[in-house]
Order: C-alpha cells, then structure tokens, then sequence
C-alpha cells in the first residue's frame, strides 16, 4: 500500500476551517483515501473516505486531485472539541489498515 | 447501536506474568481486529479474523500472544508471558464484511508492565 505523508503537528484558532494535506504519491488504481480521527483515551473514528474529486459529510470535506497523489481534509470552523490526532491512510479492498503517526491538531481558544 | 465494547479499561501487571482482553464487537459485524497502539503512534494490527477464522496474523508475536474468536463474535486477546515493551493501549474494531468497509474501534485497554 502507498505510504502516506502528512505535518506531525498542526495549531489553529477556534473557528477557523483547518486543513490537513496528506501525500500518497504511489496510490495505485483500486486505493481509496480515508482519514480517521482518534481523541486521548479513544479509539480512532472514522470521519471520511473518497476516491476522487470531492466528498462531503457533516463532519467534513474530503479534496482529491485528478492524479490522487495527495488529499486534504478539511474541517470548517473548528472547535476546541476538534483538538485530537487525525490520520490519513490509503487503503484497497480488504486489506490492513496501515496507520502512521498522524497529524496533531491543537485549537486554541 | 451499541459501539465496540471492550475490557477491562486498564490493567497493569508485573512481566512475565499473563494477561487477557475481550471484545465485543458490533452486531452483525462479521471483521474483527485487534490493534496494538504504543505512546505516540498510530495503532498497529495485530490480527484480523472473517468470522471466526483468522485472515491476517503476520504482525501478531506468536510466541506470546494469542487470539481466538469462538463463535464468530467475542474475542480475546492473550499475552503469556508480558514483556516490558507490550506496554501499550490494545484497540479492538469491527467492521461489516465487504470492501472499504468502516472500521468501528472501541476505546481499548491500557496495559502497563512493571
């Protein structure tokens, strides 16, 4: 599976839309880009997943270029609640999810 | 409907002794996985299983870990004996069966090895 890239750390004000590029230069074909999001003392969630173009969801934006060797997620007009660490991750039918560091968001008042 | 439920929510033991977690996953879902997530990283599967076989065990220390899964629903997750290094929080998901299917995580059991 493509291995993916993205900041380890990220600040940004309350209300603010926040977002979080990933790299995955070498997605092949079948992959599909999802992010989930993981907050201290629990397991990860599952926020949003696209394969190209645009996906939205009352959580979130997913943006995904015709070449797919990056994505963004975006979260409009964060909160305090939205501090947590999100994770991006190229995935193909049934195989392991391989899950990196993620990037730290923090919100600040 | 009820989320992955898993237990205990901490445990700490002393090495070389043995410990077990259990699972509930969601119902219906017929994927079961456990995930080993040390301080500061992302979580890393250690097992899956279809039902009650497993699909995928390449990651999981056979030496002293164990899984089982009877019945296709419940899991365990067993360590014999603990070293200081599996020191970690170990999540357990679930998910329908298909492709790309969501992943559902409980919010694991924090083990600590003295």
């Amino acid at each position: 599976l493509a291995k993916t890239t993205q900041p380890i750390s990220m600040d940004s004000y309350e209300g603010q839309e926040v977002n979080i590029t990933c790299s995955h230069n070498n997605i092949a074909t079948n992959d599909y880009i999802t992010w989930y999001q993981q907050f201290p003392s629990q397991g990860p969630r599952f926020i949003i997943q696209g394969y190209k173009t645009k996906v939205t969801n009352e959580v979130a934006s997913l943006f995904i270029p015709a070449d797919r060797k990056s994505s963004t997620l975006s979260l409009p007009r964060v909160s305090l609640s939205d501090t947590a660490v999100y994770y991006c991750l190229v995935v193909r039918g049934n195989t392991p999810l391989v899950f990196g560091k993620g990037t730290r968001l923090s919100v600040i008042a | 409907e009820a989320g992955v439920a898993q237990s205990p929510r901490y445990k700490i033991i002393e090495k070389r002794q043995s410990v077990a977690f259990w699972c509930n996953p969601i119902s219906g879902h017929a994927t079961l996985y456990w995930y080993q997530q040390i301080l500061g990283q992302g979580p890393k599967l250690l097992i899956q299983f279809q039902n009650n076989g497993v699909v995928d065990d390449s990651q999981l220390p056979k030496d002293r870990f164990s899984a089982e899964r009877l019945k296709g629903v419940d899991s365990t997750l067993k360590i014999q004996p603990a070293k200081l290094e599996d020191s970690a929080v170990y999540l357990c998901a679930s998910s329908l069966q298909g492709t790309n299917q969501p992943q559902h995580f409980g919010d694991g059991t924090r083990l600590s090895i003295l």
